[in-house]
């Protein structure tokens, strides 16, 4: 059975970083690329970008270049997104979702407070 | 890549149909066929209903059926249930990923 299981709420000061994980098991981490989107209290869906999961490669959707950066450990099947410089406005559950055809498989998503 | 646009909120009486719209633009929605749709429930992960316009995943049920004409992409629910009531998003991930901006739907 597919899971995808992320890290815990996190509470953040203004300028301080973030690292979420993201940990997938019941199929072979490498074969689906890992896809990250941000929801905001009351907000809908934004994408934020992907990672090839076979190379390593990210690409970031507009909005999301500079202070986000997605990175992979593959030995542990694991995705992380990190979270630079964190403004208010980057309060959001974030989730991450394997995705390919058919296979749509989403994590429990990890809330960010940044509040200082 | 702007979201695409869906209306605000739709509502229907139990047993009713429903058809949410979305519209993009002919770089996303418009001349690919690559539109799916997701039902989010309150504090829930989104999950997927329709991918590829039409194409329903094992286990949704046949209420749900997804079409496309120019540019919009619609979501269609017939025999409304109280379950329904959600929020749905449309994406197109032609290139890169788009969604809506989320249509709240009310089961009256």
């Amino acid at each position: 059975q597919v899971h995808l299981v992320q890290s815990g709420s996190e509470l953040k000061k203004p300028g301080a970083s973030v690292k979420l994980s993201c940990k997938a098991s019941g199929y072979t981490f490498t074969t689906y690329a890992m896809n990250w989107v941000r929801q905001a209290p009351g907000h809908g869906l934004e994408f934020m970008g992907w990672i090839n999961t076979g190379t390593g490669n990210p690409t970031y959707a507009q909005g999301f270049t500079g202070r986000f950066v997605f990175s992979l450990d593959t030995s542990v099947s694991t995705a992380y997104l990190q979270i630079n410089s964190l403004k208010a406005g980057d309060t959001a559950v974030y989730y991450c979702a394997s995705i390919g055809a058919t296979f749509d498989h989403w994590g429990q998503g990890s809330l960010v407070t940044v509040s200082s | 890549q702007s979201a695409l646009t869906q209306p605000r909120s739709v509502s229907g009486s139990p047993g009713q149909s429903v058809t949410i719209s979305c519209t993009g633009t002919n770089s996303d929605v418009g001349n690919y066929n690559y539109v799916s749709w997701y039902q989010q429930h309150p504090g829930k992960a989104p999950k997927l209903m329709i991918f590829d316009v039409t194409k329903r995943p094992s286990g949704v049920p046949d209420r749900f059926s997804g079409s496309k004409s120019g540019n919009t992409a619609s979501l269609t629910i017939s025999g409304l249930q109280a379950d329904d009531e959600a929020d749905y998003y449309c994406c197109s991930y032609a290139g890169s990923r788009v969604f809506g901006g989320g249509t709240k739907l009310t089961v009256l």
